[in-house]
């Protein structure tokens, strides 16, 4: 167990519909990650923020938000869904920018 | 950022030491040598990390080239749980974002 909580485990979707995924960070970890894993991509970073505020910004489409809350936890927004953003997400947490990252157990977004 | 090299997969019999090489000729003087694995159907997790000197943890060992353009992770005594993706990653270390970069890592497979 990594400490870091990702909500739903499982989410079953349409085309068209936007979903809201959570991360729970570990207990005193600023910085969250947000990673997505297809079959046909690998594991690509989506956005990255620490202590609320944007830090980095890789390969994510402008359907997709994020944001961190004061408490830290984060949210992965993403509308407009279509086929191919059926993927794993996962979440990650670590104390400072270039600490040691410790993943969730990710969910699994199915979009049909 | 830097680019490494991995061979898709490999093979090893449980009990055995495992040498898993990585390439990574454009290294920048302050790139850290970072490993993470994922085991089936679970997040990525951290292995270990290194700049220049070899390395060792309760989980593996790193070994670093003298011109840092190639590294071994080693698993001295590979075990089934040990069958997973493992990934070697570089990160800048004047970097001000923790963003990980994923290559498509080396999948082991530990024989009984």
């Amino acid at each position: 167990d990594s400490g870091v909580t990702q909500t739903p485990k499982h989410l079953i979707t349409a085309t068209g519909q936007r979903v809201t995924l959570r991360c729970s960070p570990r207990s005193g970890d600023l910085s969250v990650y947000w990673y997505q894993q297809s079959l046909d991509q690998g594991l690509q970073f989506l956005i990255q923020y620490y202590n609320g505020e944007e830090r980095a910004k890789g390969n994510i489409l402008e359907r997709f938000s994020a944001q961190q809350f004061p408490d830290l936890h984060s949210e992965l927004n993403l509308s407009s869904l279509e086929l191919g953003d059926s993927a794993l997400y996962f979440c990650a947490s670590s104390v400072g920018i270039l600490n040691e990252q410790f993943f969730g157990p990710g969910t699994r977004l199915t979009v049909l | 950022d830097a680019k490494t090299t991995q061979p898709n997969s490999m093979e090893s019999n449980e009990e055995e030491p495992v040498h898993l090489p990585c390439n990574h000729s454009t290294i920048s003087g302050t790139d850290y040598i970072h490993w993470y694995r994922q085991l089936p159907s679970q997040g990525p997790e951290y292995v270990i990390h290194g700049l220049t000197s070899n390395v060792n943890n309760r989980m593996a060992s790193l070994a670093i080239a003298e011109d840092r353009k190639s590294s071994t992770l080693i698993l001295h005594r590979a075990t089934l749980r040990d069958a997973a993706v493992y990934y070697c990653i570089l990160r800048v270390g004047s970097s001000n974002t923790g963003k990980l970069i994923f290559g498509q890592g080396t999948t082991l497979q530990v024989k009984p």
